[in-house]
């Protein structure tokens, strides 16, 4: 299976804490995004990197990217109960010409307030 | 403004019966997808359309039938429902040709009884 895999599975963190997970992929990438899925809702573009692009920041997230490694890490800082919701990594494998996603497994985040 | 919709949101049906799910999208992209979601939460692309042309047809069951009228709309027709089939799907679009983030619809629960 193509299909990438995220650690941990999931996290329960207090309101303020830092939230990291991480994922790994298979193959060779043009760029690699991270979802999140609120409960019962529809997948929400967090934050794309190019693999020519090692650390990319929005607002309280912060993606590092190792292609070596074939490996991400997505943080959030400071987090708030609202971020409670499952995240996702995708990747765009080759041929990178049909824009296929390759979803991870996904990481269930509690923010407890 | 809804970017991408999807109807009905639930569907409940017996094996056997034939169903549709439709999807619009008003952000002028050029590509749809069709995802499945298990219930473990793994999302697995089944097919994407450029203008109305098939792009990626995974390995899904031929009783999976897409259809595109024009570019803004994305159709799945199931014929002959098995248990297995009951999922949430979703729909997603977007730009064309570089791995550009997708834009999901709210998802469509389907339930076989």
């Amino acid at each position: 299976s193509q299909q990438g895999e995220e650690d941990p599975q999931a996290l329960s963190i207090q309101e303020g804490e830092n939230a990291t997970m991480n994922c790994s992929y298979k193959t060779s990438i043009n760029n690699l995004q991270w979802y999140r899925q609120n409960s019962g809702r529809g997948l929400v573009h967090l934050i794309l990197i190019r693999s020519n692009e090692r650390e990319k920041h929005s607002g309280r997230l912060r993606v590092t990217l190792d292609t070596s490694k074939k490996s991400s890490s997505l943080l959030i800082t400071a987090s708030r109960a609202a971020d409670t919701a499952s995240y996702f990594c995708a990747t765009v494998p080759p041929p990178y010409n049909t824009d296929k996603l390759i979803f991870g497994t996904g990481t269930r985040l509690q923010v407890f307030p | 403004d809804t970017a991408v919709s999807q109807t009905p949101k639930y569907l409940v049906t017996q094996m056997g019966n034939d169903k549709s799910i439709k999807c619009e999208q008003n952000l002028g992209h050029d590509t749809m997808y069709w995802y499945k979601q298990d219930s473990k939460k793994f999302l697995k692309i089944m097919f994407s359309y450029n203008n109305k042309e098939l792009i990626i047809n995974e390995t899904v069951p031929n009783r999976f039938s897409p259809k595109s009228p024009d570019k803004a709309h994305l159709n799945l027709h199931i014929n002959s429902l098995e248990l297995g089939d009951s999922a949430v799907y979703f729909c997603a679009s977007s730009q064309t040709g570089g791995g550009y983030e997708q834009y999901f619809g709210p998802g469509t629960r389907l339930t076989v009884t």
